[in-house]
């Protein structure tokens, strides 16, 4: 099946400092891809949608100026949550493609 | 938006029987409903799946059922074992342009006692 990859898989930093995850689609081009975030012991919340070569589309109650999305090619998408704080630690995930959907490994965020 | 209501939040079963779960969805443009089963740190993992052009399907010891009317599904999981215990997620979909865009229930644990 289809590899989706995350990096990195996990990141402490420091609150105020900026952090890049990256997520690529290994084996496919991806036009567009998912962002979801998992708080401890909860589900999956969609984040936003990236889209190759436009702008990203947020779910509401999702500051794009804090999470921004780029996604510049057909096998990379990036999320940059910026001025991160303790409150942004947490799981997270990107997908693409589907049905069915492929999920990347998931980056832990903890923010210090 | 769409949004996915699944019961019950943890669920406990003896090893050998059966386990259910159940999820409701509100819009009715969703067309593919998913399972996933996720372990602790891990990406959710696929088990089954079913589209809104069908009924029932099974897969050795997993079954999903589809009402779309009620637009309810449920995950059937016989013969339970150890290993099956996890925390396991509904969720609905619509499919706009390439990609599949979930949302997800809030999950089951189901712990499989010996």
């Amino acid at each position: 099946g289809a590899v989706v990859s995350q990096h990195p898989s996990w990141v402490i930093c420091k609150s105020g400092t900026s952090v890049k995850i990256e997520c690529r689609s290994l084996d496919f081009q991806a036009t567009t891809m998912f962002w979801y975030r998992q708080f401890p012991k909860q589900s999956l919340m969609l984040m936003a949608t990236s889209n190759e070569g436009s702008k990203a589309t947020y779910e509401q109650g999702v500051e794009k100026d804090k999470f921004l999305i780029n996604h510049a090619s057909l096998t990379l998408s990036t999320l940059t949550v910026t001025s991160a704080h303790p409150e942004d630690s947490s799981f997270y995930i990107c997908s693409a493609i589907g049905p069915p959907t492929y999920f990347g490994p998931g980056t832990r965020l903890t923010v210090t | 938006g769409e949004n996915v209501e699944q019961h019950p939040s943890t669920l406990s079963v003896q090893e050998g029987d059966s386990a259910v779960i159940k999820c409701t969805y509100s819009d009715s443009a969703s067309n593919y409903f998913p399972w996933y089963k996720q372990e602790l740190g891990k990406r959710p993992q696929l088990i089954i799946d079913i589209r809104s052009n069908v009924g029932e399907k099974k897969d050795q010891r997993i079954a999903v059922t589809l009402n779309k009317t009620a637009k309810h599904f449920s995950l059937h999981i016989t013969e339970t074992q150890p290993e099956d215990s996890a925390v396991y997620f509904c969720a609905a979909s619509t499919t706009p342009g390439t990609a599949s865009k979930l949302t997800f229930g809030t999950g089951t644990r189901l712990q499989v006692t010996l």
